[in-house]
């Protein structure tokens, strides 16, 4: 079967960089995306890895290694506006390419 | 501006009373998607398309029909709900199976009573 595992809950302080992990497994892997929600949000894309290695957009990066079936979000600089759910979520080719989603990291930033 | 438009945004039913969510989508994309979000249990999908009239059941799609007649229209319909069927719902949009961007309305918060 097809699954992803998340932390269920971060906590961090607020200046300071936090990592968010993802482990899939998942059969005909095609890529790995991250989303952020606030609460009573909808889901808003922040990234998406294809390929091995570090993307980065402003002060979030995240990093995929297919060999590792493993990826991550880094938050860097945190602000208290980034206190959110974050998803990472896989398109695999065996679910039609179809978005398989994590049950999501809830990141709370204390001042 | 590119968006994915739901509605309605909140909707309080009685069992058993038809009712349909209508989401369209303004990008020309082909893939669309439903998901319901319950606490503690992440977005789980209810029905995708991959193209009009191409439809099939994702994960969770027993209660619910969907159809798409074009392009840009994805309605939900729940013929008979009931009150395990409150959530809140969310309609998505992406390009294709090259994108890891979906694109997501606003949501449906659905009370069942």
């Amino acid at each position: 079967g097809q699954s992803l595992e998340q932390p269920s809950e971060v906590t961090a302080v607020e200046g300071a960089i936090v990592q968010i992990n993802c482990t899939y497994q998942t059969s005909g892997f095609y890529g790995l995306s991250w989303y952020q929600q606030h609460d009573g949000g909808a889901p808003t894309f922040l990234s998406y890895n294809g390929l091995d290695g570090l993307e980065e957009t402003g002060r979030f990066s995240s990093f995929l290694s297919r060999s590792d079936s493993y990826g991550y979000l880094l938050l860097q600089e945190l602000q208290m506006k980034d206190s959110a759910s974050y998803f990472c979520a896989v398109r695999a080719a065996d679910s039609n390419y179809q978005l398989i989603w994590g049950a999501g990291t809830k990141l709370i930033i204390k001042p | 501006e590119a968006q994915v438009t739901q509605n309605p945004r909140y909707l309080i039913t009685v069992t058993g009373k038809k009712l349909t969510v209508t989401c369209s989508q303004n990008m020309n994309h082909e893939y669309m998607s439903w998901y319901r979000q319950d606490p503690g249990l992440g977005l789980r999908q209810i029905y995708y398309s991959m193209n009009v009239e191409v439809t099939d059941k994702g994960d969770v799609p027993e209660g619910y029909k969907v159809s798409r007649k074009e392009k840009r229209n994805f309605p939900l319909i729940l013929e008979s709900p009931s009150p395990n069927q409150t959530s809140l719902y969310f309609c998505a949009s992406s390009l294709g199976q090259g994108t890891g961007e979906a694109f997501f309305g606003q949501g449906t918060r659905l009370t069942v009573v």
